[in-house]
């Protein structure tokens, strides 16, 4: 049974940081790439980021290019998500995801969620 | 890479059968065979049910089916029930080696 559990949320004002994390149980961590989508209070999914089982291919969103950076440490089963100049639109629930091999082409399970505020 | 579109909400008795449309591009639906249907109820995390257009997964209930046709996918759930309440959204693997989300469907059993 798969088991994502998204850590690191919390309140951030703008222009500054915060590094969530991603504790992954139950499948093969090292055979599938995992990735980061939000949610805005009330609003759609956004794909965030994607960083392939060999940590090989990274690509993200044009809305956090530059700003956001994914890794994974395949030797402790972890995601994480370092983001930097935060805006007020960054706002949302992070989950993290499996999904895809070397590119994303689906998201198989969901973690429940990790809320990020930003605001001054 | 813009969201792809699908209507705000869609409505349907129990037992009767409902259809959701998603569209998007050549650079997105329509150029490959990596649509998904996710199911989301409030304060949930969303739940795969429908991948490669067509495909479900293991447990996922067969009243649930996709297909597309050109640059739009659709996904039907028939028999509707009370449980299929809540919201959907497709996703497409695009030109650029990313993902794209729907708007997102609220799916109503009245």
């Amino acid at each position: 049974q798969v088991h994502l559990v998204e850590s690191g949320g919390g309140v951030v004002q703008p222009g500054e940081s915060l590094r969530l994390s991603c504790a992954a149980s139950g499948f093969t961590f090292t055979s599938y790439g995992m990735n980061w989508v939000r949610q805005a209070p009330g609003k759609g999914l956004e794909w965030v980021a994607f960083v392939s089982y060999d940590r090989i291919n990274k690509y993200y969103a044009e809305s956090v290019k530059g700003r956001f950076t994914i890794s994974r440490d395949n030797s402790k089963n972890t995601l994480y998500l370092q983001m930097n100049s935060l805006r007020a639109e960054d706002t949302a629930v992070y989950y993290c995801a499996n999904g895809g091999e070397v590119v994303v082409t689906r998201i198989d399970s969901w973690g429940q969620g990790t809320l990020v505020t930003v605001s001054s | 890479q813009s969201a792809l579109t699908q209507p705000a909400s869609v409505s349907g008795s129990p037992g009767q059968s409902i259809t959701i449309s998603c569209t998007g591009t050549s650079s997105d639906v329509g150029g490959y065979n990596y649509v998904s249907w996710y199911q989301q109820h409030p304060g949930k995390a969303p739940k795969l049910m429908i991948y490669e257009v067509s495909d479900r997964p293991s447990g996922i209930s067969n009243r649930f089916s996709g297909s597309k046709s050109g640059n739009t996918a659709s996904l039907t759930i028939s028999g509707l029930q009370a449980e299929d309440d809540g919201d959907y959204y497709c996703s497409s693997y695009t030109s650029t080696s990313t993902l794209v989300f729907g708007t997102g469907t609220k799916v109503t059993v009245l």
